[in-house]
């Protein structure tokens, strides 16, 4: 299995921050990443797939680059919305495999 | 508005089978996409578990290979979950989802799954 190790576990910020978020695989992954949001009590939410797009109806803010075995999530100018779970994803093999998640709190 | 619902046992016994349900809304399971369980356990470590396509395919995780099954009723445009010979390890949040190729863009709202006497 693609072991896909995420950091960091956790992550405070202020509000208006930059903060990133990254995600290695164990081998190339060959862009088959997603990074989904999750909020306390909900069910996930898609943000990016194929590592760099960007899915219907996400805020700008949120980008997504990385290539190989290194991945990143950015949030750009963080907003209170934004404090949630992130976690990656890597589908170029089965079987499917996630990271660990961070979780993002606001300073 | 595509939305997808588990339903099933929140309590199930050692050695007993989990069976859940997810209904599908908005969308039929048969014109598109892998409809897929995933599971979150305590602690947010997230599984793959499996999927059955819209043709009626087929992949489990080979972890559970042994212990899964996911088939469908498309009249009733359900597909489900079973998992045989739990353990208290099998404690977790279970989402059916629609995914492709892998993807997955819809979630259910999941269901909360305790193994335990």
């Amino acid at each position: 299995d693609i072991q896909m190790t995420q950091s960091p576990a956790s992550l405070s910020a202020s509000l208006g921050e930059t903060v990133t978020i990254e995600c290695r695989a164990s081998e190339d992954i060959y862009n088959g990443l997603a990074w989904y949001q999750q909020k306390p009590g909900k069910s996930p939410q898609l943000l990016i797939y194929n590592a760099n797009s960007l899915h219907t109806g996400v805020p700008s803010r949120f980008s997504g680059s990385g290539s190989g075995t290194q991945y990143s999530l950015k949030i750009n100018s963080l907003q209170s919305e934004d404090v949630a779970s992130y976690f990656c994803q890597q589908y170029y093999d089965y079987p499917y495999t996630f990271g660990a998640g961070t979780k993002l709190e606001l300073k | 508005e595509i939305q997808l619902q588990e339903s099933g046992p929140g309590l199930v016994k050692p050695s007993q089978s989990l069976s859940l349900t997810c209904s599908v809304t908005g969308y039929t399971i048969t014109s598109g996409y892998d409809w897929s369980w995933i599971r979150k356990f305590p602690g947010n470590k997230m599984e793959w578990m499996g999927y059955i396509s819209y043709s009626g395919s087929t992949n489990y995780n080979p972890s559970l290979k042994s212990r899964i099954s996911i088939t469908r009723d498309t009249s009733k445009n359900q597909f489900f979950l079973q998992l045989n010979s739990v353990t208290t390890e099998d404690t977790a949040t279970y989402y059916c989802a629609r995914c492709y190729p892998g993807i997955t863009d819809y979630w259910g709202q999941g269901v909360m799954v305790t193994v335990s006497s």
